[in-house]
Protein backbone atom coordinates (compact mmCIF):
# COMPACT_ATOMS: atom_id res chain seq x y z
CA UNK A 1 0.00 0.00 0.00
CA UNK A 2 1.35 3.52 -1.25
CA UNK A 3 2.59 5.81 2.01
CA UNK A 4 3.26 9.29 1.86
CA UNK A 5 4.95 11.25 3.85
CA UNK A 6 5.88 15.18 4.18
CA UNK A 7 8.45 16.47 6.62
CA UNK A 8 8.44 19.01 8.43
CA UNK A 9 4.99 19.23 9.72
CA UNK A 10 5.29 22.85 10.35
CA UNK A 11 7.43 25.39 9.13
CA UNK A 12 7.84 29.29 9.63
CA UNK A 13 10.05 31.51 7.75
CA UNK A 14 10.33 35.22 7.06
CA UNK A 15 9.75 36.86 4.27
CA UNK A 16 11.86 36.65 1.21
CA UNK A 17 13.63 33.24 1.93
CA UNK A 18 13.71 30.72 -0.29
CA UNK A 19 12.17 27.21 0.90
CA UNK A 20 11.48 24.08 0.20
CA UNK A 21 8.74 21.40 1.28
CA UNK A 22 9.45 17.42 1.31
CA UNK A 23 7.91 14.91 0.15
CA UNK A 24 8.42 11.20 -0.19
CA UNK A 25 6.81 8.29 -1.15
CA UNK A 26 7.12 4.27 -0.55
CA UNK A 27 5.65 2.82 -4.03
CA UNK A 28 7.79 3.91 -7.21
CA UNK A 29 4.88 2.73 -9.32
CA UNK A 30 2.98 6.17 -9.96
CA UNK A 31 1.04 7.75 -12.73
CA UNK A 32 1.94 10.90 -11.22
CA UNK A 33 2.36 13.37 -8.22
CA UNK A 34 0.35 16.36 -7.32
CA UNK A 35 1.17 19.45 -5.15
CA UNK A 36 -1.78 21.24 -3.64
CA UNK A 37 -2.42 24.29 -1.61
CA UNK A 38 -4.85 24.13 1.37
CA UNK A 39 -6.29 27.71 3.30
CA UNK A 40 -7.78 27.41 6.23
CA UNK A 41 -11.36 25.89 5.88
CA UNK A 42 -10.70 25.53 1.99
CA UNK A 43 -10.48 23.29 -0.13
CA UNK A 44 -7.29 22.39 -2.23
CA UNK A 45 -6.19 23.97 -4.88
CA UNK A 46 -3.41 22.35 -7.41
CA UNK A 47 -0.34 24.09 -7.54
CA UNK A 48 1.48 21.52 -10.07
CA UNK A 49 1.08 18.55 -12.10
CA UNK A 50 4.16 16.01 -12.53
CA UNK A 51 3.65 12.81 -14.75
CA UNK A 52 5.50 10.22 -13.86
CA UNK A 53 7.59 10.48 -17.20
CA UNK A 54 8.83 14.18 -16.04
CA UNK A 55 11.25 15.47 -13.77
CA UNK A 56 9.91 18.90 -13.09
CA UNK A 57 7.37 21.20 -13.23
CA UNK A 58 7.18 25.10 -12.95
CA UNK A 59 5.16 27.49 -12.07
CA UNK A 60 5.73 31.12 -11.41
CA UNK A 61 7.66 31.59 -8.21
CA UNK A 62 7.02 27.51 -7.82
CA UNK A 63 9.16 24.61 -9.09
CA UNK A 64 8.35 21.03 -8.06
CA UNK A 65 10.66 18.23 -9.00
CA UNK A 66 10.08 13.99 -9.22
CA UNK A 67 12.67 11.42 -8.28
CA UNK A 68 10.81 8.40 -9.15
CA UNK A 69 13.90 5.93 -8.28
CA UNK A 70 14.78 7.49 -4.44
CA UNK A 71 10.42 7.84 -4.02
CA UNK A 72 10.62 11.40 -3.29
CA UNK A 73 9.38 14.86 -4.54
CA UNK A 74 10.09 18.43 -3.63
CA UNK A 75 8.08 21.58 -3.60
CA UNK A 76 10.67 24.94 -4.02
CA UNK A 77 9.10 28.17 -3.60
CA UNK A 78 10.98 31.31 -4.06
CA UNK A 79 11.14 34.75 -2.52
CA UNK A 80 8.63 33.60 -0.20
CA UNK A 81 5.58 36.38 0.70
CA UNK A 82 3.16 36.26 3.70
CA UNK A 83 0.33 35.01 1.24
CA UNK A 84 1.95 31.67 0.63
CA UNK A 85 1.09 31.21 4.03
CA UNK A 86 -1.21 27.90 3.86
CA UNK A 87 -0.65 24.03 4.01
CA UNK A 88 0.63 22.33 1.53
CA UNK A 89 -0.73 18.71 0.55
CA UNK A 90 1.43 16.16 -1.39
CA UNK A 91 -0.49 13.42 -3.60
CA UNK A 92 0.63 10.59 -4.99
CA UNK A 93 -1.60 9.68 -8.50
CA UNK A 94 -2.32 5.43 -8.90
CA UNK A 95 -2.14 3.76 -12.37
CA UNK A 96 -6.10 2.24 -11.56
CA UNK A 97 -9.02 3.04 -13.62
CA UNK A 98 -9.60 6.73 -11.57
CA UNK A 99 -6.59 7.68 -10.79
CA UNK A 100 -7.10 8.15 -7.55
CA UNK A 101 -4.41 9.55 -5.25
CA UNK A 102 -2.97 9.43 -1.72
CA UNK A 103 -2.15 11.97 -0.18
CA UNK A 104 0.37 13.10 2.59
CA UNK A 105 -0.68 14.85 6.00
CA UNK A 106 0.90 18.20 4.57
CA UNK A 107 3.52 21.12 5.74
CA UNK A 108 1.82 23.77 7.37
CA UNK A 109 3.93 27.12 6.42
CA UNK A 110 3.90 30.30 7.91
CA UNK A 111 6.02 33.29 6.03
CA UNK A 112 6.14 35.82 8.35
CA UNK A 113 6.38 39.78 7.49
CA UNK B 1 -13.11 26.62 -15.06
CA UNK B 2 -14.21 23.52 -13.37
CA UNK B 3 -17.17 23.92 -10.28
CA UNK B 4 -17.54 21.03 -7.80
CA UNK B 5 -20.14 22.26 -5.48
CA UNK B 6 -20.97 20.70 -2.47
CA UNK B 7 -24.38 20.87 -0.83
CA UNK B 8 -23.11 22.32 2.61
CA UNK B 9 -20.43 24.19 3.85
CA UNK B 10 -21.55 22.87 7.48
CA UNK B 11 -23.94 20.22 9.07
CA UNK B 12 -24.56 19.20 12.32
CA UNK B 13 -26.26 15.96 12.98
CA UNK B 14 -27.41 13.68 16.20
CA UNK B 15 -25.67 10.07 16.57
CA UNK B 16 -28.24 7.96 14.79
CA UNK B 17 -29.11 9.69 11.57
CA UNK B 18 -28.97 9.54 8.11
CA UNK B 19 -27.07 11.57 6.54
CA UNK B 20 -26.45 12.98 2.62
CA UNK B 21 -23.72 14.96 1.20
CA UNK B 22 -24.22 15.82 -2.16
CA UNK B 23 -21.90 16.76 -4.72
CA UNK B 24 -22.36 17.97 -8.03
CA UNK B 25 -19.42 18.69 -10.42
CA UNK B 26 -20.42 20.97 -14.05
CA UNK B 27 -17.44 19.45 -16.44
CA UNK B 28 -18.96 16.14 -17.40
CA UNK B 29 -15.54 14.28 -15.42
CA UNK B 30 -15.98 10.95 -15.77
CA UNK B 31 -14.26 10.00 -11.86
CA UNK B 32 -15.62 11.50 -8.69
CA UNK B 33 -14.12 10.84 -5.28
CA UNK B 34 -15.07 11.62 -1.93
CA UNK B 35 -12.10 11.95 1.18
CA UNK B 36 -12.44 12.67 4.75
CA UNK B 37 -9.89 14.87 6.19
CA UNK B 38 -8.53 14.81 9.68
CA UNK B 39 -5.64 16.85 11.56
CA UNK B 40 -2.80 14.93 11.36
CA UNK B 41 -4.12 11.99 9.09
CA UNK B 42 -4.45 13.71 5.89
CA UNK B 43 -6.45 13.02 3.23
CA UNK B 44 -8.03 9.44 3.13
CA UNK B 45 -10.21 7.91 0.47
CA UNK B 46 -13.54 7.12 1.21
CA UNK B 47 -15.08 5.81 -1.93
CA UNK B 48 -14.73 6.51 -6.02
CA UNK B 49 -16.76 6.43 -8.96
CA UNK B 50 -15.25 5.56 -12.62
CA UNK B 51 -18.42 5.90 -14.32
CA UNK B 52 -22.09 6.30 -13.69
CA UNK B 53 -23.57 3.87 -11.52
CA UNK B 54 -20.26 2.38 -10.84
CA UNK B 55 -18.46 2.74 -7.51
CA UNK B 56 -14.77 1.40 -5.24
CA UNK B 57 -13.93 1.38 -1.78
CA UNK B 58 -11.32 3.55 -1.02
CA UNK B 59 -9.07 2.88 1.99
CA UNK B 60 -11.76 3.73 4.76
CA UNK B 61 -15.36 2.82 3.42
CA UNK B 62 -16.55 1.81 6.48
CA UNK B 63 -19.72 3.08 7.68
CA UNK B 64 -20.18 4.73 4.03
CA UNK B 65 -22.24 4.32 0.85
CA UNK B 66 -21.93 5.84 -2.31
CA UNK B 67 -24.87 6.65 -4.83
CA UNK B 68 -23.76 8.38 -8.72
CA UNK B 69 -27.37 7.60 -10.74
CA UNK B 70 -25.96 10.85 -13.06
CA UNK B 71 -22.72 11.30 -14.04
CA UNK B 72 -22.74 15.15 -13.10
CA UNK B 73 -23.87 14.12 -8.88
CA UNK B 74 -21.98 11.58 -6.36
CA UNK B 75 -23.35 10.88 -3.52
CA UNK B 76 -22.02 10.03 0.62
CA UNK B 77 -24.25 8.84 2.34
CA UNK B 78 -24.21 7.83 6.42
CA UNK B 79 -26.84 5.20 7.32
CA UNK B 80 -26.49 5.83 10.92
CA UNK B 81 -24.11 8.52 12.34
CA UNK B 82 -21.23 8.07 14.50
CA UNK B 83 -19.45 10.77 16.48
CA UNK B 84 -16.21 9.22 14.58
CA UNK B 85 -17.52 10.28 11.10
CA UNK B 86 -17.20 14.26 13.28
CA UNK B 87 -14.76 15.76 9.71
CA UNK B 88 -13.95 17.59 6.69
CA UNK B 89 -15.84 15.70 3.79
CA UNK B 90 -14.22 17.12 0.47
CA UNK B 91 -15.19 15.85 -2.95
CA UNK B 92 -13.69 15.72 -6.36
CA UNK B 93 -13.53 15.46 -9.64
CA UNK B 94 -11.60 14.27 -12.85
CA UNK B 95 -11.59 13.99 -16.38
CA UNK B 96 -9.16 10.16 -17.48
CA UNK B 97 -6.15 11.89 -17.44
CA UNK B 98 -6.85 15.06 -15.85
CA UNK B 99 -5.53 16.27 -12.38
CA UNK B 100 -8.93 16.34 -9.93
CA UNK B 101 -10.60 19.63 -9.20
CA UNK B 102 -12.07 19.41 -5.55
CA UNK B 103 -15.27 21.08 -4.08
CA UNK B 104 -14.89 23.56 -1.02
CA UNK B 105 -15.55 20.59 2.02
CA UNK B 106 -18.32 19.97 4.26
CA UNK B 107 -17.52 20.34 8.13
CA UNK B 108 -19.22 17.69 9.58
CA UNK B 109 -19.88 17.62 13.15
CA UNK B 110 -22.13 14.53 14.64
CA UNK B 111 -23.25 15.05 18.14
Amino acid sequence: KQEVTQIPAALSVPEGENLVLNCSFTDSAIYNLQWFRQDPGKGLTSLLLIQSSQREQTSGRLNASLDKSSGRSTLYIAASQPGDSATYLCAVGHSGSARQLTFGSGTQLTVLP
Amino acid sequence: DVKVTQSSRYLVKRTGEKVFLECVQDMDHENMFWYRQDPGLGLRLIYFSYDVKMKEKGDIPEGYSVSREKKERFSLILESASTNQTSMYLCASSSTHGAPDFGPGTRLTVL
